[in-house]
């Protein structure tokens, strides 16, 4: 089945120590969305990727990377983890950015910092 | 502008009765509306869309309805279940440079049997 998968589902990593989140689609689709979510909060995007354009929210921190190296896969660097950093994070996809094109979630990876 | 909540509003309806959840969004030129549904520890999940040239669309036992002159949205769940309960959240397609979804506050539903 067509889906977007994230890896791992459980991260945990240490203060300061750098973490890389990774996300795969099978659907090809377009645009690719990172998302964090904290406890009982809606997502909150962080970038997307248009095809290989970069998007980046003015909110946030540069201490969040991103890259796509194809289609299929994109990566989430956080360069030096806080504590408020440990949240879920979300990877989406859609097929086109406008239009009213559905964005398709993935399960998320739930990364604790210590 | 984007949601930001530390509570989340909780709606508790009784099994078999209908559920309304509500939605105020943000930009007048969103085009594009999503509903998802979120279970504990799980990505959110597609249940129903819209687009603004619609103002009510209906699913199995959902019902979408957009009012783009106060810039809300409600679902309705018919003959609420047990496997209804979870967090619900509607999501608004903009353009800011490029598109993209930003999501609402989110309601808690559950279900009291």
């Amino acid at each position: 089945d067509a889906m977007v998968i994230q890896n791992p589902r459980y991260q945990v990593t240490q203060f300061g120590k750098p973490v890389t989140l990774s996300c795969s689609q099978t659907l090809n689709h377009n645009v690719m969305y990172w998302y964090q979510q904290k406890s009982s909060q809606a997502p909150k995007l962080l970038f997307h990727y248009y095809d290989k354009d970069f998007n980046n929210e003015a909110d946030t921190p540069d201490n969040f990377q991103s890259r796509r190296p194809n289609t299929s896969f994109c990566f989430l660097d956080i360069r030096s983890p806080g504590l408020g950093d440990a949240a879920m994070y979300l990877c989406a996809t859609s097929r086109r950015g406008g239009g009213g094109h559905e964005q398709f979630f993935g399960p998320g990876t739930r990364l604790t910092v210590l | 502008g984007e949601s930001v909540g530390l509570h989340l509003p909780t709606l508790s309806v009784q099994e078999g009765d209908n559920s309304i959840i509500n939605c105020a969004y943000s930009n007048s030129a969103s085009d594009y509306f999503i509903w998802y549904k979120q279970e504990s520890g799980k990505g959110p999940q597609f249940i129903i869309d819209i687009r603004s040239n619609m103002d009510k669309r209906q699913g199995q036992r959902v019902t979408v309805l957009l009012n783009k002159t106060v810039k809300h949205l409600s679902l309705q769940i018919a003959a609420t279940q047990p496997g209804d309960s979870a967090v619900y959240f509607c999501a608004e397609n903009i353009f800011s440079g490029t598109y993209k979804y930003i999501f609402g506050t989110g309601t808690r539903l559950k279900v009291l049997a």
